[in-house]
């Protein structure tokens, strides 16, 4: 069974950072594009980053771009996305979520999420 | 950037009713299109890829159709466990962006 576990989240001010990390298992992940994508308050889903299956290609939303920095590791199945210069309007749930044709889409499997919630 | 809109934001039907949901893209996306299922609290569940594929294990009742700009999710008989919201998603470039969401919500 494929299986994504977020962990990571928590309560930061803003200015601050946070790490969160996704182990996966069930699936060939070193042949696998992954992304993180975020639920804020009462809004919709938007995919804030992604990592091709080695790491050499990354992609970032406008809105986090500078900010946030994706990255994996093949040998433990873990891809990792560093959150610095946290904003109040980043808050919001973060899924992980493999990708199961290209490395864009579409996600067949997401984890249950982690919460980050920035304020003062 | 490709920007997903959705109609309706709500729909409100019955059990057993037909449910039949718009996406509507800024650009061609071809035939890359997804839709997603999302119950609050869970993780979203992929139904629908490349227009019309049923993702794995996903029930017969939910098909995709459309091409280019214009796309339709249509749930053949509502179950209570399909009240929930649905996302289109479109896998052209990047970012991979998302509709607004439909809420299928019980009349």
């Amino acid at each position: 069974e494929e299986q994504l576990l977020e962990s990571g989240g928590g309560f930061v001010q803003p200015g601050g950072s946070l790490r969160l990390s996704c182990a996966a298992s069930g699936f060939n992940f070193a042949i696998t594009a992954i992304s993180w994508v975020r639920q804020a308050p009462g809004k919709g889903l938007e995919c804030v980053s992604g990592i091709n299956n080695n790491g050499a290609d990354t992609y970032y939303a406008d809105s986090v771009k500078g900010r946030f920095t994706i990255s994996r590791d093949n040998s433990k199945n873990t891809v990792s996305l560093q959150m610095n210069s946290l904003r109040a309007d980043d808050t919001a749930i973060y899924y992980c979520a493999r990708a199961y044709v290209t490395r864009f889409g579409p996600f067949s499997s997401w984890g249950q999420g982690t919460l980050v919630t920035v304020s003062s | 950037e490709i920007v997903l809109t959705q109609s309706p934001a709500t729909l409100s039907l019955s059990p057993g009713e037909r449910a039949t949901l718009s996406c509507r893209a800024s650009q061609s996306v071809g035939s890359y299109l997804a839709w997603y299922q999302h119950v609050p609290g869970q993780a979203p569940r992929l139904l629908i890829y490349d227009v019309s594929n049923r993702a794995t294990g996903i029930p017969a009742r939910f098909s995709g159709s459309g091409s280019g700009t214009d796309f339709t999710l249509t749930i053949s008989s509502l179950e209570p466990e399909d009240f929930a919201i649905y996302y289109c998603q479109h896998r052209s470039n990047w970012p991979p962006s998302f509709g607004p969401g439909t809420k299928v919500d019980i009349k």
